[in-house]
């Protein structure tokens, strides 16, 4: 069974610039959620969605989002990019959005706004 | 809100020699916890995780961690350190009324000494 994709691995855009990140969950799981990595904050969760609906959001600016479409793929955007956006974005996937659930990560996106 | 706290940063052991790492954590009732490792340049790989049940558990790789709930310890443990084991451990928990929102600890860093 294939594992979580994230596309694209890297990404180099400049300050103000809006950037979109996708993510492919492993087959049959529903629920995806995003972490941001830095040095300084190490991983911090962004959202969870399960069945196109947000059902978790971290403390993170309106400038992030995310969606998820019927096929369980997930994207997030962020708008307005600032030198601080530049992160690793893992995706994680699950199968059980109900309770805590083993989640599965993908090899990130590598983010770098200059 | 809960909490993961990985006191040391990094740990040098050498190739052969048993190796610990550890985690304690903050929360009012009995968490999901996971570790998870990650090399240069990947996303996280799971090695255990604890949800119920036996307080000792095994995992990938020959690790295994023991869940204390007296001392609100997550302690992942190693007999025999291999130089492919180098890289950073997180450890994380989950509530399960937040769905699947993990919390990270800092991280550890491992390196090996030949």
């Amino acid at each position: 069974k294939a594992g979580v994709t994230q596309t694209p691995r890297y990404l180099i855009k400049t300050r103000g610039q809006q950037v979109t990140l996708s993510c492919s969950p492993i087959s049959g799981h529903r629920s995806v959620s995003w972490y941001q990595q830095t040095p300084g904050q190490g991983l911090q969760f962004l959202f969870e969605y399960f069945s196109e609906t947000q059902r978790n959001k971290g403390n993170f600016p309106g400038r992030f989002s995310g969606r998820q479409f019927s096929n369980s793929r997930s994207e997030m955007n962020v708008s307005t990019l600032e030198l601080g956006d530049s992160a690793l974005y893992l995706c994680a996937s699950s199968w059980d959005p109900i309770t805590t659930d083993t989640q599965y990560f993908g090899p990130g996106t590598r983010l770098t706004v200059l | 809100a809960q909490s993961v706290t990985q006191p040391d940063i990094h740990i040098t052991v050498s190739e052969g020699a048993s190796l610990e790492l550890r985690c304690n954590y903050s929360y009012g009732a009995t968490p999901y916890l996971f570790w998870y490792v990650q090399s240069p340049g990947q996303g996280l790989q799971l090695l255990l995780k604890y949800f119920s049940g036996d307080t000792l558990v095994q995992g990938i790789k020959g690790f295994e961690a023991e869940f204390k709930r007296s001392q609100s310890s997550f302690n992942l443990r190693k007999p025999s350190v291999h130089w492919s084991d180098a890289a950073e451990y997180f450890c994380a928990v989950g509530v399960k009324a937040a769905g699947n929102k993990l919390t990270f600890g800092g991280g550890t860093r491992v390196l090996v000494k030949p």
